[in-house]
């Protein structure tokens, strides 16, 4: 059975100080990690995929990374608009489902 | 603009009832899901179909009923039988093939009162 974890739970950050955040996976295989961001109430949306490792994506504050057991969002001199939940998904290759993690949710204090 | 609807957006049901929510896809994607998600959980899949017609139990699909009779809808029912419904339920839906992004709605909260 696939299975995702990310940590930490929850971060609080100050404004401009960047941190990481982790995304532990076991999967027979991998089609792909997915990254996604959720603001209270809505919808996830939709960040990055890697499909291998060594991948690295980069959008606006974030980065993410990709190794054979983990992926790290990175987020570098966050703002307070950066504030949201982040969920880590993978998908094992010949599925069309994803197995996601709890997420993290990350505060970022002005 | 394309994008996918979910309503209603909050849905209040009472004991007994069987209640459906909506789910409609305009970006002529093949595949949807539902997906539920309590707080302090990952989103666990309910259902889902890759074409009309056919449609696959997820993990939790116990008490949930689902039809996919046109390529842009994908209604999901919440029976009496589900014992726990109180959630936010999601639907997702994806183009099959080599990247395989799914695309979420904005969501629905139903409250068993």
């Amino acid at each position: 059975e696939d299975q995702v974890t990310q940590s930490p739970e929850a971060l609080r950050l100050q404004e401009g100080e960047s941190s990481s955040l982790n995304c532990s996976y076991t999967v027979s295989g991998l089609r792909g990690l997915f990254w996604y961001r959720q603001d209270p109430g809505k919808g996830p949306e939709f960040l990055f995929t890697l499909y291998s490792a060594g991948e690295e994506k980069e959008k606006e504050r974030l980065k993410a990374t990709l190794t054979k057991k983990e992926s790290f969002l990175h987020i570098t001199a966050p703002k307070p608009e950066d504030s949201a939940t982040y969920l880590c998904a993978v998908q094992a290759p010949n599925d069309y489902k994803l197995s996601f993690g709890a997420g993290t949710t990350v505060t970022v204090r002005a | 603009d394309g994008g996918i609807t979910q309503s209603p957006k909050y849905l209040f049901r009472k004991e007994g009832q069987n209640v459906t929510l909506s789910c409609e896809q305009n970006l002529n994607h093949d595949a949807m899901y539902w997906y539920r998600q309590d707080p302090g959980q990952g989103l666990r899949l309910i259902y889902y179909s890759q074409i009309v017609n056919d449609f696959q139990k997820g993990d939790i699909a116990e008490g949930y009923s689902v039809s996919r009779e046109k390529k842009e809808s994908f209604p999901l029912t919440v029976t009496s039988a589900q014992k726990n419904p109180t959630a936010f339920y999601l639907c997702a839906s994806t183009q099959t093939g080599e990247n395989n992004e799914q695309f979420f709605g904005p969501g629905t909260r139903l409250t068993v009162l």
